[in-house]
């Protein structure tokens, strides 16, 4: 079973500061890894992927990446209110289908 | 020819009834995938095509799910004799096929309830 986990918070950061989102995953032969943003009520929306290990930034964001210890994170900094949302990891494993395994999404509260 | 789109967006049905779900995908989008996403649950993969090739059914949860992509294109997501707990929220998905961590672009979903 190729499982995806992440603290479903929620948690809460004030605006301005940096929040940090841990994702951890079962398979060692997973290959890529997204990060998606999902609004209450909408379809989730790609914020970044990573697939090397360290650190790759755009703009506010930052993921991290540690195949060692299956671990990638997602750090935003300078929080605003309408970074509040709930964020998927997503990773997509070595073979097999191009479907990706999920966790189950950090709920982020930014407060103003 | 924007994103992902999918319809009805909202499809109330009955118990023991059939629907279908649509799926139409980026323009250029040879990968096309059904998730669905229950109230409080992460994204399940579903199935997932590529090109002509045979789809991959191994998220599929019962054989009352199928689904069919017609001319690498729409594809239609058939759900026989719903039950209540087939109650979710349907996403597909499309993305390019070629190397690199082919990101997928989601649809706007079909949120479906069965009473």
């Amino acid at each position: 079973q190729k499982e995806v986990e992440q603290n479903s918070g929620p948690l809460s950061v004030p605006e301005g500061a940096i929040a940090s989102l841990n994702c951890t995953y079962s398979d060692r032969g997973s290959q890529s890894f997204f990060w998606y943003r999902q609004y209450s009520g909408k379809s989730p929306e790609l914020i970044m992927f990573i697939y090397s290990n360290g650190d790759k930034e755009d703009g506010r964001f930052t993921a991290q990446l540690n195949k060692a210890s299956q671990y990638v994170s997602l750090l935003i900094r300078d929080s605003q209110p309408s970074d509040s949302a709930t964020y998927l990891c997503a990773v997509k494993h070595r073979g097999g289908a191009d479907g990706l395994t999920f966790g189950k999404g950090t709920h982020l509260i930014i407060q103003p | 020819g924007a994103g992902v789109s999918q319809s009805p967006s909202n499809k109330v049905t009955e118990k023991g009834k059939d629907v279908e779900l649509r799926c139409d995908p980026i323009s250029g989008h040879t990968a096309l995938y059904w998730y669905r996403q229950s109230l409080g649950q992460g994204l399940e993969f579903l199935i997932y095509f590529q090109g002509n090739s045979a789809p991959d059914k191994s998220g599929l949860p019962s054989d009352r799910f199928s689904a069919e992509r017609t001319g690498g294109s729409v594809s239609t997501l058939t759900i026989q004799r719903t039950q209540q707990e087939d109650s979710a929220v349907y996403l597909c998905a499309s993305s390019t096929s070629g190397t690199g961590p082919r990101t997928q672009y989601f649809g706007p979903g079909t949120r479906l309830t069965v009473l």
